[in-house]
Formats: structure tokens, sequence, C-alpha cells
């Protein structure tokens, strides 16, 4: 079965403090998301790659960027952590651009910016 | 612009009942359509897609509905069990394109 591993589980950090979120999948996907979910907002993507130092904005992209560098691991910054950015960020991926292709999620990591 | 809702933030339905989720979407491009249950402190994971060519997908007792003319899925759960309830999930992309769109999500409750 496909693995997606994100770093942490818990994260608390200070308001302008830069941010890392780690992410790693086992199963050599194309493809790597990062979204966030918030109450009544659903999950909500932000970035998504296609392949390795390839990105592509998602509908939330402003305060953060990414990086892949490798083809198994997503990074997500946070340039400068601000408190509205506290949320459940989870990491994706699939293997492919098919149609029914679908997405496996890691476990998610709850920031909470102070 | 929200381009894939589910309008009821929430369900509640007795153990063996029929329970229905709905999702509605606005962009004519989607042609493929899934849904992700997530329990907390979990990640979503996939439970059943469909695709625009057809009206009707059934694995179990999941069931996906699509009315293409009213932008408009369902997703039927028959009998609905305790183990069902959690976070459902609609979401919908463009075959050939990564992106996936999700909804808000349904909090299902199945009472025992």
């Amino acid at each position: 079965d496909v693995k997606v591993t994100q770093s942490s589980r818990y994260l608390v950090k200070r308001t302008g403090e830069k941010v890392f979120l780690e992410c790693v999948q086992d199963m050599d996907h194309e493809n790597m998301f990062w979204y966030r979910q918030d109450p009544g907002l659903g999950l909500r993507l932000i970035y998504f790659s296609y392949d390795v130092k390839m990105k592509e904005k998602g509908d939330i992209p402003e305060g953060y960027s990414v990086s892949r560098e490798k083809k198994e691991r997503f990074s997500l910054i946070l340039e400068s952590a601000s408190t509205n950015q506290t949320s459940m960020y989870l990491c994706a991926s699939s293997l492919s651009r098919a149609g029914n292709e679908k997405l496996f999620f890691g476990s998610g990591t709850q920031l909470s910016v102070l | 612009d929200q381009q894939v809702k589910q309008n009821s933030p929430s369900l509640s339905v007795q153990e063996g009942r029929i329970s229905i989720l709905n999702c509605d979407y606005t962009n004519s491009m989607f042609d493929y359509f899934l849904w992700y249950k997530k329990y907390p402190a979990e990640g979503p994971t996939f439970l059943i897609s469909i695709s625009s060519i057809k009206d009707k997908n059934e694995d179990g007792r999941f069931t996906v509905f699509l009315n293409k003319s009213a932008k408009h899925l369902s997703l039927h759960i028959v009998p609905s069990q305790p183990g069902d309830s959690a976070v459902y999930f609609c979401a919908a992309k463009t075959g050939g394109y990564q992106k996936v769109t999700f909804g808000t999500g349904t909090k299902l409750q199945v009472i025992p």
C-alpha cells in the first residue's frame, strides 16, 4: 500500500518564524499536493507538483512556497508564519494525471501559530 | 469561488437506514468525481469515484449518482453502520489534469 508520511503530527510556532512541513511518499508517484483543512472551508489546495522541480499554484498559495528536489519528497514552506496559517495541513500524492487517479493522503500536521 | 459545494455540514442517520450525502459543482469542465472519507486524526481515504460518462457507480454499500445536467452528485450508503461516522468530502477533477478540487465536507453521524 502507498505510504505518505508527514514529518510532524503537531507543530507549534511563533508568528514570523519560517516553518518547514515535510512530506515523503514511497510509491514513485508523479504528483504531490499540499492542502489545508479548516472548519467550514473543507480542503483547499495550496500548491501541487507534477515532477521534480515543477510546481503549480493551487487556490490559496499566498504566504506559502514549496520545494520538490527529489521525486519522493515535497516540502511546504511558510516564509513568515502568521496566526491565520494555523490549520491542519495535509499532504497527498497520486500516480498520474489520469482522470480517475485517486489521491493518497498523509495523516496531517496540525500547525498552531502563536 | 467554491467550485464544489456540500451544502449540508452535518447529517445524522439511524443505523441500518440510508445515508444520502449531496454535492454540487459549478465547473462544467469537471469530468471525474470522487468521494473521500476522513476520520479524526487521519488523512482522507478514497471511497468511490464516477466519471461523467456514467450516471451511477456502485461498490458494496456505497453508490454514487451523477446528474450532469444539474451538476449534482450524491453518495448513498445502505445500510448505514456506526463505523461510517466520519466526514465525507466530495472532490472533482478534469481528466488529464492533476488538480483535485474538494468540497467543504459533510459530517455523518450514524446512531446505533
